[in-house]
């Protein structure tokens, strides 16, 4: 299994919501990212866990919360997101060789009413 | 702080054409590793092809060719026989290699959108 995979795709959510987005990984990896993607712009990193440790981007808001329940496992929990929010959201992993990249996944599609 | 730079917004090529896009970047280490991720309008982010910065041979993956120039901080992609599924965003990204935590800090250009025509 080389994929990283993501659910759901597409979801819309109301500001008082609350969502989790879903990313899995069975490649051993032992690092997992999330990134935030506006239209014809870069990823921007958000979290990682490594090793189960978590690195936090300070800009990220708090109404984003990660949560890395074992290795294979990233989930990212939405509560009263802002349009602004509104965004592809990017899962990825990386191998514990070093200068190998990442993996991605297909993304979530969140759009926030 | 490492930054890569990616000076077309926007490229065109004919389909069977050969096109190149453009990146450099800055650090002042001396062992990194450099990367072109493809990102159709599919969403997913793929990997085309890596650069290892201590190898001096450009990396090949068929259709697909870098021209690493390391004194000039330079890491330009080469695609040949361009295709219509190679229509894309092209991103340039740099890495120093593996943190002290075992993760990895990829630092992205801005893109190039690339579209071929028919």
């Amino acid at each position: 299994d080389t994929e990283v995979t993501q659910t759901p795709k597409h979801l819309v959510m109301g500001m008082t919501n609350k969502k989790s987005l879903k990313c899995e990984q069975h490649m051993g990896h032992r690092a997992m990212y999330w990134y935030k993607q506006k239209a014809k712009k870069p990823p921007e990193l958000m979290f990682v866990y490594s090793y189960e440790k978590l690195s936090i981007n300070e800009s990220v808001p708090s109404r984003f919360s990660p949560e890395c329940p074992n290795s294979s496992l990233l989930n990212l929990h939405l509560h009263a997101l802002q349009p602004e929010d509104s965004a592809l959201y990017l899962c990825a992993s990386s191998q514990s060789q070093t200068g190998y990249g990442y993996t991605f996944g297909s993304g979530t599609r969140l759009t926030v009413v | 702080a490492q930054t890569v730079t990616q000076s077309q917004p926007e490229m065109s090529v004919q389909e069977a054409e050969t096109v190149t896009l453009s990146c450099t970047y800055d650090t002042s280490e001396s062992n990194y590793y450099l990367f072109w991720y493809k990102q159709p309008p599919s969403r997913q982010m793929i990997l085309v092809i890596r650069q290892e910065a201590y190898k001096q041979q450009n990396a090949t993956e068929n259709r697909f060719s870098v021209n690493f120039q390391k004194a000039a901080k330079s890491f330009s992609l080469k695609i040949s026989d361009s295709q219509l599924g190679d229509t894309a965003m092209y991103f340039c990204a740099f890495s120093q290699g593996l943190t002290q935590g075992g993760s990895e800090k990829l630092v992205f250009g801005k893109g190039t959108k690339l579209t071929v025509n028919p």
